[in-house]
């Protein structure tokens, strides 16, 4: 069964410091997408990044970055100079074509110190 | 601002009654899915319509069922209610495209709370 783990309930970081958020994931396939999604108070739902599994390059979007280790089957986020305006959970998410359904995983809660 | 809009934002109910969520998608989106997010869990999906047809289920009881109409706009019926049916409920749109790994933009949410 293709299954999305989340080991941390909740991370806290100090306001501008750097937080890595982990996630593994269970699959045979080779081919599939994972995703990182951002869940503020608001409780909308937002994309931060995305990371296709056929490339070895990890995915950047400005502060966000990934540590994508296929063999490992883990899929960290990493978030630089962290601002107030990060806190949220976090949830990472996998897709693969065949389900045609994300994966999620149980969620981190950020939480940012002043 | 996603571009998907659910209605209502907050509904309150009974047990025992029936309720229908309404999703309208991003304008141009095929694909319509939707979730279920219990207090403080993660997200389950239910359901995915593309172009009005049913391509995936998740795990959606049998009290609850859903539709994509002509305009694409979408409905997830909730009958039966229980208590643990309190939760919140997000749409979400893809683009048109049949390989869904493209980025899904979620509705604002209806919080549904059974009483």
């Amino acid at each position: 069964a293709q299954t999305v783990t989340q080991s941390q309930p909740e991370m806290s970081v100090q306001e501008a410091e750097t937080v890595t958020l982990s996630c593994t994931y269970d699959t045979s396939e080779s081919d599939y997408y994972l995703f990182w999604y951002k869940q503020p108070p608001s409780r909308q739902m937002i994309l931060v990044i995305r990371q296709e599994a056929y490339k070895q390059q990890n995915a950047t979007e400005n502060r966000f970055s990934v540590n994508f280790q296929k063999a490992a089957k883990s899929f960290s986020l990493k978030i630089s100079d962290s601002q107030l305006g990060d806190a949220a959970m976090y949830f990472c998410a996998y897709w693969v074509d065949s389900n045609y359904q994300l994966i999620w995983g149980a969620g981190t809660k950020l939480i940012i110190k002043p | 601002d996603s571009g998907v809009t659910q209605t209502p934002k907050h509904l309150i109910t009974a047990t025992g009654q029936r309720v229908t969520l309404r999703c309208s998608p991003r304008s141009g989106d095929l694909s319509v899915y939707w979730y279920q997010q219990s207090l403080d869990q993660g997200l389950q999906f239910l359901i995915q319509y593309y172009n009005g047809e049913e391509r995936a289920k998740g795990n959606i009881l049998e009290r609850f069922s859903a539709q994509q109409f002509p305009d694409l706009h979408s409905e997830l019926n909730l009958s039966s209610l229980e208590l643990g049916d309190s939760a919140l409920y997000f749409c979400a749109s893809s683009t048109a495209t049949l390989r869904d790994s493209d980025e899904q933009f979620f509705g604002p949410g209806t919080r549904l709370t059974v009483l």
